[in-house]
C-alpha cells in the first residue's frame, strides 16, 4: 500500500514570500490532516478535512495560512506571507472514514524561513 | 500543563540496552498511540493500545488506563532505533484528533 506522499521535502524561502505544500493521502482515506511541528514540540493540528469539507480549522492562522482539498483527495497548504516563526515541519496525515484507525503520516515538508 | 507528558525528553543508550520511555496523560481516553519520528521528519504509527500490552518485534507497549500511564520498551536496542518517540492521546471518542506529547529523543550508540 502506498503511503502518504508529500512534496517538497524541503523548502527555504525568505520572510514575506509565499509557499505551498502538497499532500496525496492513502487511497480511500477520507480524512486528511495538516500538522505543524516546531522544533522540540509535538505536532499541532492546523486543519482537518473530511472528504472535501473542513472539520476543524480552529488552530489555523487564517490571516496567512490557507488549505484546500477541492476534489476530496489531494490537498494543498499555503502560507502567504511567511513569517520567521513559520519555520517548522509540516506533516500531512490521513485516516479511513471511521477515524478510530491510526493516522498514517507523510514524511513531512521541512520549511525554513530566512 | 500539557495534557500528555513524556519522560525522559532525551535518552542516550548503548547498543543492546533495554530502554523505557514513559507517557502520562491527564485526559480520559479509550486508546493511546505511540509514534516514531525519524530525523528526516517522517512519522510512523507504532502502536494503538487501549489496555494491557502489545508487542511488535523488539518493541513492547503497555498501558494502565486507571493510572493514566503508558510505557514504550525497546529490548536489545540498536542504533537504527535512534528516533523521536511520541505518545498521543485522542481528544475525543472519534479518535480523529490528538494531544501530542513533546517526544523523547532517543540516541543509541554502537
Amino acid at each position: 500500500e502506498a503511503g502518504v506522499a508529500q512534496s517538497p521535502r524541503y523548502k527555504i524561502i525568505e520572510k514575506r514570500q509565499s509557499v505551498a505544500f502538497w499532500c496525496n493521502p492513502i487511497s480511500g482515506h477520507a480524512t486528511l490532516y495538516w500538522y505543524q511541528q516546531i522544533l522540540g514540540q509535538g505536532p499541532k493540528l492546523l486543519i482537518q478535512f473530511q472528504n472535501n469539507g473542513v472539520v476543524d480549522d480552529s488552530q489555523l492562522p487564517k490571516d496567512r495560512f490557507s488549505a484546500e482539498r477541492l476534489k476530496g483527495v489531494d490537498s494543498t497548504l499555503k502560507i502567504q506571507p511567511a513569517k520567521l516563526e513559520d519555520s517548522a515541519v509540516y506533516l500531512c496525515a490521513s485516516s479511513p472514514v471511521s477515524g478510530r484507525q491510526p493516522q498514517h503520516f507523510g514524511d513531512g515538508t521541512r520549511l525554513s524561513i530566512l | 500543563k500539557n495534557e500528555v507528558e513524556q519522560s525522559p525528553q532525551n535518552l542516550t543508550a548503548q547498543e543492546g540496552e533495554f530502554i523505557t520511555i514513559n507517557c502520562s496523560y491527564s485526559v480520559g481516553i479509550s486508546a493511546l498511540h505511540w509514534l516514531q519520528q525519524h530525523p528526516g521528519g517522517g512519522i510512523v504509527s507504532l502502536f494503538m493500545l487501549s489496555s494491557g500490552k502489545k508487542k511488535h518485534g523488539r518493541l513492547i507497549a503497555t498501558i494502565n488506563i486507571q493510572e493514566k500511564h503508558s510505557s514504550l520498551h525497546i529490548t536489545a536496542s540498536h542504533p537504527r532505533d535512534s528516533a523521536v518517540y511520541i505518545c498521543a492521546a485522542p481528544l475525543d471518542d472519534t479518535g480523529n484528533q490528538f494531544y501530542f506529547g513533546t517526544g523523547t529523543s532517543l540516541t543509541v550508540i554502537p
